[in-house]
């Protein structure tokens, strides 16, 4: 059974730019959701994807955008980094069947710094 | 948006202490309940999923209990040991959809 990926694991952008971070979901799952987790703080929901479809977003601007893929592997794109956006982006997949809440898969994270 | 609070913020116990931890929820528009285990340099691991008023889940040393009419959720270790520092979150969702997190509780079990 192969875990959540995420890649880059560590990556340094300039205030403007644009940034993708991607994420492999586990074997099976179907959903796969986004977290931004600045220092001090838990991590904060950006959005989700079901079976390619946006399924629920937390407050974050339209400068934040995914995609999920058919083999549900799914991109976090951000455009126009702003310094606040420095923070580690975990990627987590799931399950979901019948609108349950089942666990979540983490991966490790992706560290973006914005200088 | 739902405002999930945990505490302590951070706590050292010696092995062998037992200890618990707290995390508030809003009580109304409940969905389900998570906590996870998070070791430094290492991805967030789920301990329990609790839905039902009243649910105790257990997983060796480790326990939850969940009360949804008033709001909380405490997450037990007894006899903590060294490979149990790490941080612990829970995770409150009032939909199938997006799970909110507390900032985490940071445990260290001195030997």
């Amino acid at each position: 059974e192969t875990g959540v990926t995420q890649s880059p694991t560590h990556l340094i952008k300039t205030r403007g730019q644009q940034v993708t971070l991607r994420c492999s979901s586990q074997s099976g799952h179907n959903t796969v959701s986004w977290y931004q987790q600045a220092l001090g703080q838990g991590p904060q929901f950006i959005f989700q994807y079901y079976r390619e479809e946006e399924n629920g977003r937390g407050n974050f601007p339209p400068r934040f955008s995914g995609l999920q893929f058919p083999n549900y592997s799914s991109e976090l794109n951000v455009n126009a980094l702003e310094l606040d956006d420095s923070a580690l982006y975990l990627c987590a997949s799931s399950l979901q069947t019948s609108g349950t809440s089942g666990e979540l898969f983490f991966g490790e994270g992706s560290r973006l710094t914005v200088l | 948006i739902l405002n999930v609070e945990q505490s302590p913020q951070s706590l050292h116990v010696q092995e062998g202490d037992s200890t618990n931890f707290t995390c508030s929820f809003p009580s109304s528009n409940f969905y389900a309940l998570h906590w996870y285990r998070w070791e430094t340099a290492k991805s967030p691991e789920a301990l329990f999923v609790m839905t039902l008023n009243g649910d105790e889940k257990k997983k060796g040393r480790i326990s939850a209990t969940l009360n949804t009419k008033e709001g909380y959720s405490y997450l037990y270790i007894k006899g903590s040991q060294p490979e149990d520092s790490a941080t612990y979150l829970c995770a409150c969702s009032g939909s199938a959809r997006q799970l909110t997190f507390g900032s985490g509780t940071q445990l260290t079990v001195l030997p």
